[in-house]
């Protein structure tokens, strides 16, 4: 069965300052990797996804992400932080197989300090 | 493009009450729907699959005959939470997939809070 990890419950970043959420990963096969945000009370939005290609993923609002399969990670990262990127951020992955479902990671709270 | 939508997106009910809630794919057709359900600072539990025109397909654990999912279109998926208690208190967050886009990217909307007194 598939699992995704968060290590971090919570990350604090000052305004400016890179940022990097962690996340790794266990499935058979190739995955389908995601990254989503949640602001609070709101449902999920998509940021980015890895599927196959380029390693490197560019995502929605100047987030990015790096598929390493030998770490079987990918990291979410955005090089300058903005206070308005505090939320709740959940890395997902799609089994081959899976009928399609989204596993997700348990979360990670992000602070971005002004 | 892809906004799906719910409502209501909060919802007060007695215990005892059955509670409806409706997810829509508003410039869409989706052929798959997916019901979660999030606790408190807590990830998504996926609860079921909602196919348009079959019977949904419910995770270990989830009790079908208490939360009854119905996707009788291309752009509309009900779950309906009968005889709710005060533990079916949640946050309820649907997503939909669209044959037509690109791999397997779930839209999600944006969620309804149950409250049961």
């Amino acid at each position: 069965a598939q699992s995704v990890a968060q290590p971090e419950d919570q990350v604090n970043v000052a305004e400016g300052n890179p940022l990097t959420v962690k996340c790794t990963y266990s499935v058979s096969g190739n995955p389908y990797l995601f990254w989503y945000v949640q602001y609070p009370n709101r449902g999920l939005q998509f940021l980015l996804k890895y599927i196959t290609g380029d390693n490197l993923v560019k995502g929605s609002y100047g987030f990015e992400a790096e598929f390493n399969k030998s770490q079987t990670s990918f990291h979410l990262k955005k090089p300058s932080a903005l206070v308005s990127d505090s939320a709740l951020y959940f890395c997902a992955v799609i089994a081959p197989g899976s009928a399609r479902q989204l596993t997700f990671g348990s979360g990670t709270q992000l602070t971005v300090l002004p | 493009g892809a906004v799906v939508s719910q409502h209501p997106s909060w919802v007060i009910c007695k215990s005892g009450t059955s509670v409806k809630i409706e997810c829509r794919s508003l410039d869409f057709q989706a052929t798959t729907m997916f019901w979660y359900r999030q606790f408190p600072k807590q990830s998504l539990m996926l609860m079921a699959t909602s196919n348009e025109g079959s019977k949904a397909t419910y995770e270990q654990g989830v009790e079908k005959d208490k939360f009854l999912i119905n996707h009788a279109s291309l752009t509309l998926s009900t779950l309906t939470v009968t005889s709710a208690h005060p533990e079916d208190s949640s946050f309820y967050i649907c997503s939909a997939i669209s044959p037509g886009q690109s791999t397997d990217t779930q839209y999600f909307g944006p969620g309804t809070r149950l409250t049961v007194l």
